[in-house]
């Protein structure tokens, strides 16, 4: 059974930093592209970034070019996204997902950007 | 504003048969396979379409997704209370070099 599990979220102020987690279970995870999509109170999916399986190859959305990283480790059957200059608009639930395809998601982290 | 555009809410009888559109241009649509995903409230969301027309094993074959041009539609057949969520499509834009997704529709099961 495939398992997606994130972590690291939590309240920052703004111009701060975090970095989430994405612990991977029940595939293989070097095998898939990875993804992370967010999800603002009350509104729609925005997808963030996504990551080839050797990390050879990260494309961003545009509003976080330059501030949130993603990266993974396949030893650890990990992806992470490093988060920096925080803004409010960075607010919401990141999801992990996995595929090209957004296949199968993680049950999400809330991050929250105040002061 | 979305790069593909989605009705905000479609409605129907228990039992009917409705349709999500989702439209888009041939940077993304056009020339990339679409998937369709439901969020029940308060939960992440589920792949329920890919690559345009396939279910992965698990959903109903009361759902299906159909695919002409620049548009893709979703559609449910024999609603169900339980089908009451918001749906959202998705695909890769070559012009952006991002993944994008629809607004969400909301569907209320009447």
């Amino acid at each position: 059974e495939v398992q997606l599990v994130e972590s690291g979220g939590g309240l920052v102020q703004p111009g701060g930093s975090l970095r989430l987690s994405c612990a991977a279970s029940g595939f293989t995870f070097s095998s898939y592209w990875m993804s992370w999509v967010r999800q603002a109170p009350g509104k729609g999916l925005e997808w963030v970034a996504n990551i080839k399986q050797d990390g050879s190859e990260k494309y961003y959305v545009d509003s976080v070019k330059g501030r949130l990283t993603i990266s993974r480790d396949n030893a650890k059957n990990s992806l992470y996204l490093q988060m920096s200059s925080l803004r409010a608009e960075d607010t919401a639930v990141y999801y992990c997902a996995t595929g090209v395809g957004l296949d199968y998601w993680g049950q999400g982290t809330l991050v929250t950007v105040s002061s | 504003q979305s790069v593909l555009t989605q009705p905000p809410s479609v409605s129907a009888a228990p039992g009917q048969k409705v349709t999500i559109s989702c439209s888009g241009s041939s940077s993304n649509i056009g020339n990339h396979y679409v998937s369709w995903y439901q969020q029940l409230p308060g939960t992440a969301p589920k792949l329920l379409i890919y690559e345009n027309n396939k279910r992965p094993s698990g959903i109903p074959d009361r759902f299906s997704g159909s695919k002409s041009g620049t548009s893709a539609t979703l559609g449910i057949t024999g609603l169900q209370t339980g089908d009451e969520a918001d749906y959202y499509c998705g695909t890769w834009d070559s012009s952006l070099s991002a993944w994008v997704f629809g607004g969400g529709t909301k569907l209320t099961v009447l």
